[in-house]
């Protein structure tokens, strides 16, 4: 199957600081990764698009100086939330897919708590 | 944007029971997947129907697609409790593209 891993699980950070959070494509590679953001009881929102060797894609809305993507490598995207405020606090999700014959594999989630 | 719309947004069934879950969308499709999502946790892909196919099952699980309509159900046979979860529906257009998500449906299948 694909997998992807998602870390750290949760995170608790105090305002004005920075947070990475990564996704792992751990048995295929991925030129496409996905960032997405739920908040609770509501449905994932794309905030944007990670392009291996190029930058990123954000969806309308999504300040990209906040939220900086870095995808070096075929099996590793990066989302830092920049000078996180309370507000940035939720659940961030990546995915993948190894190919069109399959579904998207995400992540198993990120829970930011900013204090 | 959010395309896809489920309905009903909460269904609460009885262990055995089936389960049906619908999802409208609006534009053009290349195909459309359902998800399953456990409170607090990722995403688990469930099924994927291509918009040339018009029905596709995997186990306990039933899929359909009308696209004159815009539309797709999910079909749950013979509920568990374990089946309780979130269950998304999702659209995607292109070979490699983003998927847009429906907001989801809470089901709760009780004992």
């Amino acid at each position: 199957g694909a997998v992807v891993s998602q870390h750290p699980s949760r995170v608790i950070c105090k305002s004005g600081t920075s947070v990475k959070i990564e996704c792992r494509s751990l048995d295929f590679q991925a030129t496409t990764m996905f960032w997405y953001r739920q908040f609770p009881k509501q449905s994932l929102m794309l905030m944007a698009t990670s392009n291996e060797g190029s930058k990123a894609t954000y969806e309308q809305g999504v300040e990209k100086d906040k939220f900086l993507i870095n995808h070096a490598s075929l099996t590793l995207s990066t989302l830092t939330v920049t000078s996180a405020h309370p507000e940035d606090s939720s659940f961030y999700i990546c995915s993948a897919r190894r190919d069109s014959n399959y579904g998207y594999t995400f992540g198993s989630g990120t829970r930011l708590t900013v204090v | 944007s959010q395309q896809g719309e489920e309905d009903p947004q909460a269904l609460s069934i009885q262990e055995g029971e089936n389960a049906t879950m619908n999802c409208s969308y609006k534009t053009s499709i290349n195909n459309l997947q359902w998800y399953r999502q456990n409170s607090g946790r990722g995403l688990v892909h469930l099924i994927l129907i291509r918009s040339n196919e018009r029905e596709k099952h995997s186990g306990r699980l039933r899929v359909t697609l009308d696209t004159s309509k815009k539309s797709s159900s999910l079909l749950i046979t013979a509920s568990r409790a374990a089946d309780t979860a979130s269950y998304f529906c999702a659209t995607g257009r292109g070979a490699n593209s983003k998927l847009t998500f429906g907001k989801g449906i809470t089901l709760s299948v009780r004992p």
